[in-house]
């Protein structure tokens, strides 16, 4: 079955830094890879996702992912973090042949101090 | 906001009860995705309904139960409720069929506490 890793439970930035969360997927082929955001009192709300094609996809909020299948990850990364981007951060992985089931990781919290 | 509508947004019970949690899709989508967000647990998937039917399944209790509606609501019922039950239960919603290859858009979610 598929699964993935967060590795980084917290993360603390400085507003203005740059930031990269780790995600790390276990799966035999391509799969469909997410990341959503989510702020405290609310659902989750999607950043972006890959499919197939450039292994560099942008999202909203001025998020962007590589996907680097040699190294079954999918890390997120903004250039400049901005006080309002302070929330949990979840990778997902989603596989057709196993089911209809997106497997999200254990989440990584993001702090930014001022 | 996502336009998934969750109700109750908080929910206060005690063991061995049984409750039901509602959640309405955003207009057009077919599909319903129930899903419990705990400390220990993360998020887990439990279930999806598409257009009425269920679709697939996954970490749910057989003490849980759901279903969709012809109006395309859906309800998760959680019964002999354990305090391990404690937990934020999110709903979402696509248009699509599959769960794995397009955007869901969740709802708030509904805090159930078990005492």
């Amino acid at each position: 079955a598929q699964s993935v890793t967060q590795p980084d439970i917290h993360i603390t930035v400085s507003e203005g830094a740059s930031l990269e969360l780790r995600c790390n997927y276990s799966y035999g082929a391509t799969p469909y890879l997410f990341w959503y955001v989510q702020s405290p009192g609310q659902g989750l709300q999607l950043l972006l996702k890959y499919f197939s094609g450039d292994t560099l996809v942008q999202g909203i909020k001025g998020f962007e992912a590589e996907f680097k299948r040699s190294q079954s990850s999918f890390n997120l990364r903004k250039p400049s973090v901005h006080w309002s981007d302070a929330a949990e951060y979840f990778c997902a992985v989603g596989a057709m042949e196993y089911g209809n089931k997106l497997v999200f990781g254990a989440g990584t919290i993001l702090r930014v101090k001022s | 906001d996502s336009g998934v509508t969750q109700t109750p947004k908080h929910l206060i019970t005690a063991t061995g009860q049984r409750v039901t949690l509602r959640c309405s899709p955003r207009s057009g989508d077919l599909s319903v995705y129930w899903y419990q967000q705990s400390l220990d647990q993360g998020l887990q998937f439990l279930i999806q309904y598409y257009n009425g039917e269920e679709r697939a399944k996954g970490n749910i209790l057989e003490r849980f139960s759901a279903q969709q509606f012809p109006d395309l609501h859906s309800e998760l019922n959680l019964s002999s409720l354990e305090l391990g039950d404690s937990a934020l239960y999110f709903c979402a919603s696509s248009v699509a069929r599959t769960g794995v290859t397009g955007e869901l858009f969740f709802g708030e979610g509904s805090r159930l506490t078990v005492l």
